[in-house]
């Protein structure tokens, strides 16, 4: 079974522009979390998405947003990008359910560099 | 505050040898936990999982993990460590609770040496 993909793999923005990121979680899974990771920090969270509504956000500006499709993909938008937004951007996805949205996988990954 | 921290940033050990990475968390219930590992330039994948019961869990590769209340800590461990166990290791909570984001610590770097 495929797992988590995310494209692009890495990209490289100009401060000021906008990017988005797109995320199609594993077969059967309903619920797309997205995490920020910095270098040499653990990741986090930006949104968690669950049946196309919006579940949770973390302490994000609201540069930042995301949507989930019909089909459970997701996109994350960032707009105004700053130089910290450098990041590698995971996805994750998981089943729904109170332990079910806990246990989440997670995709490879974009690497955005924004100059 | 909730928090959870992994006291070592980086530790250094001989193929074969064993390995423990310590994980201690903060939250006022007992979290569900997790342990991810991330090889370089990759995502992360998921080792092991705990919810509840038995405190002793195993995970893929080896590895185990034990949650101990007393301590509040969740040490993964492995008895023979193999080369391609060099990586980032990252300990994550989710409060029991209706906010369903993970928290991670900062990461263990492990390297193995020859």
């Amino acid at each position: 079974d495929a797992g988590v993909t995310q494209s692009p793999t890495h990209l490289i923005k100009t401060r000021g522009q906008h990017v988005t990121l797109r995320c199609s979680p594993i077969s059967g899974h309903k619920s797309v979390s997205w995490y920020q990771q910095v270098l040499g920090q653990g990741p986090q969270f930006i949104f968690q998405y669950y049946e196309k509504e919006e579940r949770g956000r973390g302490n994000f500006p609201d540069r930042f947003s995301a949507r989930q499709f019909p089909n459970y993909s997701s996109e994350l938008n960032v707009n105004a990008l700053l130089l910290g937004d450098s990041a590698l951007y995971l996805c994750a996805s998981s089943l729904a359910g109170r332990q079910g949205f806990y246990e989440q996988y997670f995709g490879p990954g974009t690497r955005l560099t924004v100059t | 505050a909730q928090s959870v921290t992994q006291p070592d940033i980086h530790i250094t050990v001989s193929e074969g040898a064993s390995l423990e990475l310590r994980c201690n968390y903060s939250y006022g219930a007992t979290p569900y936990l997790f342990w991810y590992v991330q090889s370089p330039g990759q995502g992360l994948q998921l080792l092991l999982k705990y919810f509840s019961g038995d405190t002793l869990v195993q995970g893929i590769k080896g590895f185990e993990a034990e949650f101990k209340r007393s301590q509040s800590s969740f040490n993964l461990r492995k008895p023979s460590v193999h080369w391609s166990d060099a990586a980032e290791y990252f300990c994550a909570v989710g409060p029991r609770s209706n906010d369903y984001k993970l928290s991670f610590g900062a990461g263990t770097t492990v390297t193995v040496r020859a």
